[in-house]
């Protein structure tokens, strides 16, 4: 089966770094993607990991381990409008299905 | 803006009515991910489209259908509305079955069910 965990609930500071974790479990792994996504709105693209290591796309940043299961986005200089959720989702290589985690909500203090 | 465009924004129905929601692909691209999202969760893969053909399926019942058109369009589909219908409903599209290519998602339809 598939199983993604990440994070409920995160608070950080504007200017500050935050790292939003993801753990996963799945049949066949073929890649894994981040995706920002403001209430009331469709998901916007963040970034996408099929090889281990960090890829780094301005203020964001995004972690793979394929060996841990593993993800993390890092968000740095934290502004008010990445307050969002952050949603990890993972494509199965079996039937090339994404499957979504839950999101973790992220709040921004001034 | 992803260029994928869904229609309609917002719509209220009551249990048992039929609904069917519209979305237009991004220019070139060729499959279509329908998906459920219940207040406070993540997005719920519904079904995916490609040429036309449904490719893959999630744990939703019969009575959510969809289709694909030759301009790559897509429709979904839901008889007899039950009130946990009520969610966002997000169409994605993706420009090849099988690489990285990543999904663009559409604004969404809200459906609520009373």
């Amino acid at each position: 089966g598939q199983n993604i965990d990440q994070p409920t609930e995160m608070t950080a500071t504007e200017g500050a770094i935050v790292q939003i974790n993801c753990t996963y479990q799945t049949s066949g792994f073929n890649g894994l993607f981040w995706y920002q996504q403001h209430a009331g709105e469709a998901p916007t693209f963040l970034s996408y990991n099929v090889l281990d290591g960090l890829e780094e796309k301005g203020r964001f940043s995004s972690f793979l381990s394929r060996s841990k299961g593993y993800s993390y986005l890092l968000l740095k200089e934290l502004q008010m409008k990445d307050s969002a959720s952050y949603l990890c989702a993972v494509r199965d290589r079996k039937d090339d299905k994404i499957i979504f985690g839950k999101g973790t909500r992220l709040h921004i203090l001034p | 803006e992803t260029g994928v465009t869904q229609s309609p924004t917002h719509l209220i129905k009551t249990r048992g009515q039929q609904v069917t929601l519209r979305c237009s692909s991004q220019s070139g691209h060729n499959t279509v991910s329908w998906y459920q999202q219940a207040l406070g969760q993540g997005p719920q893969f519904i079904f995916q489209y490609y040429r036309e053909e449904e490719n893959g399926r999630g744990n939703f019942p019969p009575r959510f259908s969809g289709l694909q058109f030759p301009n790559y369009s897509s429709e979904l589909n839901v008889n007899a509305l039950e009130l946990d219908d009520s969610a966002l409903y997000l169409c994605a599209s993706s420009s090849t079955l099988s690489s990285a290519d990543t999904q663009y998602f559409g604004p969404g339809t809200r459906l609520t069910v009373l």
